[in-house]
């Protein structure tokens, strides 16, 4: 079946310590975004990529880095310079065209020690 | 930013038709009208979108004003299972998309 994964569910990180969150889409999208969620709260996003070695950021990218080597991949680093990385962590995909509807993945719940 | 406004939270009694408001006064004549659902603890669903005519499928309809400043999602016969966060987005095709706070829908059995 297509789709977006991600992975893992739930990531434990320490103090000082760079994580990295997987998103990998077999629906052949060329958009897609990184968007953090804090309890009760909508959206933000984060970064976003159009093409493959392209990304721009988004309202909160400070503290986050992405590639997109691969077309079906965005991988997301929460860094040590994000202070506050307690989310949960969503990817999503937009197929080309004008209507950009996106497709989501599970997410990711990542939690600070 | 293509921006939208929605109520926080409304209040549905089960087995009865759900209209959710969302007003988007700045609209541009190619921006589409997106809706999403999200569940607890799960990544927003996609429900409908539009540009200028009312549309339904399976799960909803969304109703479009003339002028295209706001749009009502229509729940024709809500169930417990339609209790979630509901989000109007406008979708421009070369801009980022921004989603606000969305309308929490509880479902009254």
């Amino acid at each position: 079946d297509g789709g977006i994964t991600q992975s893992p569910k739930y990531l434990f990180r320490k103090e000082g310590q760079n994580v990295t969150l997987s998103c990998e889409q077999n629906l052949n999208h060329d958009a897609m975004y990184w968007y953090r969620q804090d309890p009760g709260q909508g959206l933000r996003l984060i970064y976003y990529s159009q093409i493959v070695n392209d990304f721009q950021k988004g309202d909160i990218a400070e503290g986050y880095s992405v590639s997109r080597e691969k077309k079906e991949s965005f991988p997301l680093t929460v860094t040590s310079a994000q202070k506050n990385p307690t989310a949960f962590y969503l990817c999503a995909s937009t197929p080309g065209g004008g209507t950009k509807t996106q497709y989501f993945g599970p997410g990711t719940r990542l939690l600070v020690l | 930013d293509a921006k939208t406004t929605q109520p926080n939270s409304m209040e549905s009694n089960e087995e009865e038709p759900v209209h959710l408001p969302c007003n988007h006064s700045t609209i541009s004549g190619t921006d589409y009208i997106h809706w999403y659902r999200q569940l607890p603890s799960q990544g927003p669903e996609y429900v409908i979108h539009g540009l200028t005519s009312n549309v339904n499928n399976r799960m909803a309809s969304l109703a479009i004003a003339e002028d295209r400043k706001s749009s009502t999602l229509i729940l024709h016969r809500a169930t417990l299972r339609d209790a979630a966060v509901y989000y109007c987005i406008l979708s421009r095709r070369d801009d980022k998309i921004i989603f606000g706070k969305g309308t929490r829908l509880h479902i009254l059995p």
